[in-house]
């Protein structure tokens, strides 16, 4: 059984750094084709993707964002950590991290349960 | 960024409808579609990718169909499970992104 799970903080103040930790299992990160990537939602509006790392350490990440953005993974624990610097309360939003692979073309075939981020002083 | 635009942004039917959902690129992003349910407080599912593969475990009831820069998702006779919001994504190029949402209600 293929599964991911978000873990951080609920709450940040503005302008700190934001660190996320995607926790996985199922599937391995040194397989050809895999990648773990990370959708935002703010309340009551649409999808954002964010950022993606592949197995072969390849990172792409949401030009408007890229200044603000680092996604890491560490296969030994099956962990993708995302970190967002300079936080905003515009970056309110539940957090998704999921899994894509070039099987499916890249899309994200299973997502973890989300984890909501308030931005607030 | 390539730009992906859903319509309608909202759309109302009744449970045995057939309905189709439209989403339009930017530019051409042949087979790098995508189609995802969300239903409210819930994790968005795969229902196609590659614009017409249908996922694994998702009826038969729900089609994608389109090349280029225009593509569909078609529910051909709605369940009252189905009421929910659709989102297309592009994986053609990073970022991958995705459209506004449809929100499918119940007539």
């Amino acid at each position: 059984q293929i599964t991911l799970k978000e873990s951080g903080p609920t709450l940040v103040k503005p302008t700190q750094t934001l660190t996320l930790t995607c926790t996985f299992s199922g599937f391995s990160l040194n397989t050809n084709g895999v990648g773990v990537g990370w959708v935002r939602q703010p309340p009551g509006k649409a999808l954002e993707w964010l950022a993606v790392i592949f197995w072969n350490d390849d990172k792409r990440y949401r030009p408007f964002l890229q200044s603000r953005l680092t996604i890491t993974k560490d296969t030994s624990k099956n962990e993708v950590v995302l970190t967002m610097t300079n936080m905003d309360p515009v970056d309110t939003a539940t957090y998704y991290c999921a899994r894509g692979s070039t099987y499916y073309y890249k899309a994200f075939d299973i997502w973890g349960q989300g984890t909501m981020v308030t931005v607030s002083s | 960024d390539i730009q992906m635009t859903q319509s309608p942004s909202s759309l109302s039917a009744s449970v045995g409808d057939r309905v189709a959902i439209t989403c339009r690129a930017s530019q051409s992003i042949t087979p790098y579609l995508n189609w995802y349910q969300q239903k409210p407080g819930k994790v968005p599912k795969l229902l196609i990718y590659a614009a017409s593969s249908l996922q694994s475990g998702v009826p038969s009831r729900f089609s994608g169909s389109g090349s280029g820069t225009d593509f569909t998702l078609t529910i051909s006779s709605l369940q009252p499970e189905d009421f929910a919001t659709y989102y297309c994504q592009q994986t053609y190029s990073t970022p991958h992104t995705f459209g506004q949402g449809t929100r499918l209600e119940i007539k």
